[in-house]
């Protein structure tokens, strides 16, 4: 069945410091949201991307739509204490209405 | 505005037993969802209702069912829990559910623990 990872698992960074994940799909998407779910909380929505190579910011973050569609990235720029918590993309196949999220990447920021 | 709710936050049951967990979609919403999040995973789909009915299912057995009422409101329904039942469960509700389109908004979710 359709897979969607995540890489990497978890992630420390310093204060100030960049930090990525990428999401890759098993099979093609039609589009891809992401999510951030901070410790005890409920995922929140980030973003949709839905065109192939679509690049969007949102302030400090920049989310990447592979040309393929499928893959993707989210890039957070000069990481602050208030990024921690787990980031998932949920990607969803055409002709569906199920969005497989991924394995997730759990970002630390030490001050 | 309210948001997408869920009750109760928290429950805790035995094997065997059943249990009924409730949403209410965002106001003006009429497409709910249902994942399953056990510890350290992501979200995994359940199913989904729209117009009353279930339009499409995840790869769960069936002692997960759900309904869905007229006021969009929604249940899902374990029957003889397991311990590995023991998860997050939440739901997520959009509007007029065009995937290429639409933001899922998520409930706090309930905290099922099974022993």
């Amino acid at each position: 069945g359709q897979q969607v990872m995540q890489i990497p698992q978890y992630q420390h960074v310093q204060e100030g410091e960049d930090f990525t994940t990428y999401c890759n799909s098993s099979t093609t998407l039609s589009n891809i949201q992401w999510y951030k779910q901070r410790p005890g909380g409920h995922p929140v929505f980030l973003i949709q991307l839905v065109k192939s190579g679509e690049v969007k910011k949102q302030k400090r973050l920049t989310f990447q739509f592979g040309e393929a569609k499928k893959n993707s990235s989210l890039h957070i720029t000069a990481t602050q204490t208030t990024d921690v918590g787990t980031y998932f993309c949920a990607g969803l196949t055409s002709g569906t209405y199920k969005y497989i999220f991924g394995t997730g990447t759990r970002l630390k920021v030490l001050a | 505005d309210a948001g997408v709710t869920q009750s109760p936050t928290h429950l805790i049951k035995t094997r065997g037993q059943q249990v009924t967990l409730r949403c209410s979609p965002k106001s003006g919403h009429d497409t709910v969802s249902w994942y399953q999040q056990a510890l350290g995973q992501g979200p995994q789909f359940i199913f989904q209702y729209y117009e009353e009915e279930e339009r499409q299912r995840g790869n769960f057995p069936d002692r997960f069912s759900g309904h869905q009422f007229p006021n969009y409101s929604s249940e899902l329904n374990v029957n003889a829990l397991l311990l590995g039942d023991s998860a997050l469960y939440l739901c997520a509700s959009s509007l007029l559910y065009q995937p290429s389109r639409e933001t899922q908004y998520f409930g706090p979710g309930t905290r099922l623990l099974v022993l």
